[in-house]
This record gives C-alpha cells, structure tokens and sequence, in this order.
C-alpha cells in the first residue's frame, strides 16, 4: 500500500510551451500533496502544497502563475508549467503522507527538459 | 544557520562496515524525522522514520534521535555497495499528514569493496 504514482516519468518542451504533471495516490486518499524540485546536487526544495477542494500553499519565491496546482480530487493532483523556459528544466517529484504507520511517500517524479 | 544540516560528503566506508549518518535540526520543536534514500535520477526512497528520543531499529539500519542536542542520525550495518546512495535527513514541525517536510541537503554515501 501507500503507493504515489507520477505521469509522465520525463517530458521533453519547447520554450514558451505548457507542461502538466499528473501525481496520483493509488491506495489512498490524499488531502494533501507536496511538489518539490530537484536540481543537479541539490536537495529537494518545496514548491507548494496543494490541498484537494482549495488554493494551493506556495513557498517564497515560487511563482503561483507560473506553476499552476489543481487537486480536484482526494487522488489527483497536478502541476502544470506554464509558459516553460530552459531554467525551468528540472526533477519535479510529488508527495503525499498516507497516514501512520507509513511515512511520506514519494512518486517517481518528471524529469523535465526546456529547449 | 540551516534548518537541517547535513555534511554533504562523500562518506566513505569498506563493504560490511557500519556507516554513521548525521544530521543536525535548528528548530526545537520539530515533531519527527525521517531519513530517505535517493539513488541518482530516482526519487527518495523512505527508510525509516523516527518521533521519539532514543533508538529505532528495522533490519540492518538503526535511527537514534536526541532532541536535546537536536541530532538525529542513521546506523547502516553491514554496509552494501548497494548502499551508495544519497541520505536525505528531513523534519517535521507539525503533526498530521498535511505537514511538510524540510529536507537537509543530503550526505552521499560510498561503499567500497
């Protein structure tokens, strides 16, 4: 159980374009999903927390036009990268907890590149 | 100062070593602390997580938590080329699922034959 799943694995965008990132909790129902990005070396930094039925919570220095949530449902979050340039390119990976006795479980993320 | 402090390494350790871990938090009232493994291009894996003070066990890896020092840490036994990794350390303020984590910055593990 507990199992976060991430579409699409990796995805490949021209400049200017729009990318949206599936994140779904297969086994269970998450109010709330994390997104993170990852850069080459560096450690997971929070973008926002995206709560089902509600506006997502944006950490500093994140654009919420630029980086639009959606959690329409208890199982389906996504993240959508409007207008993408290449510093956009990244790792981008969702979260959500499942409730003890699990931790917080990962999807397998999207590696995302702008040319 | 950084929330969750890790040296970054690499840790260097033989095959069949123990490997030792640490990772230091500046916010007292942090409520648990999780450790995760991340393999290059892949996302963390969770390992085990850890709420109170003292030792967590489960197969060869083992979390101690001191909240009086703010200092948690992950025991790897019998070390595998396997292991080479990156260790992620993260904590958690709140309780409940919808809290977030804030993640050190990891130390890479190296097991060498």
């Amino acid at each position: 159980g507990a199992v976060v799943s991430q579409h699409p694995s990796w995805v490949i965008c021209k400049s200017g374009t729009s990318v949206k990132i599936e994140c779904r909790s297969l086994d269970f129902q998450a109010t709330t999903m994390f997104w993170y990005r990852q850069f080459p070396k560096q450690s997971l930094m929070l973008m926002a927390t995206s709560n089902e039925g509600s506006k997502a919570t944006y950490e500093q220095g994140v654009e919420k036009d630029k980086f639009l949530i959606n959690h329409a449902s208890l199982t389906l979050s996504t993240l959508t990268v409007t207008s993408a340039h290449p510093e956009d390119s990244s790792f981008y990976i969702c979260s959500a907890h499942p409730g003890f006795p699990y931790g917080y479980t990962f999807g397998s993320g999207t590696r995302l590149t702008v040319v | 100062q950084k929330e969750v402090e890790q040296n970054s390494g690499p840790l260097s350790v033989p095959e069949g070593a123990i490997a030792s871990l640490n990772c230091t938090y500046s916010d007292r009232g942090s409520q648990s602390f999780f450790w995760y493994r991340q393999y290059s291009g892949k996302s963390p894996e969770l390992i085990m997580f850890i709420y109170s003070n003292g030792d967590k066990e489960d197969g060869r890896f083992t979390a101690q938590l001191n909240k009086a020092s703010q200092y948690v840490s992950l025991l790897i036994r019998d070390s595998q080329p396997s292991d080479s990794a990156t260790y992620l350390c993260a904590v958690r303020k709140d309780t409940g699922t919808a809290s977030k984590l804030t993640f050190g910055t990891g130390t890479r593990l190296q097991v060498t034959l």
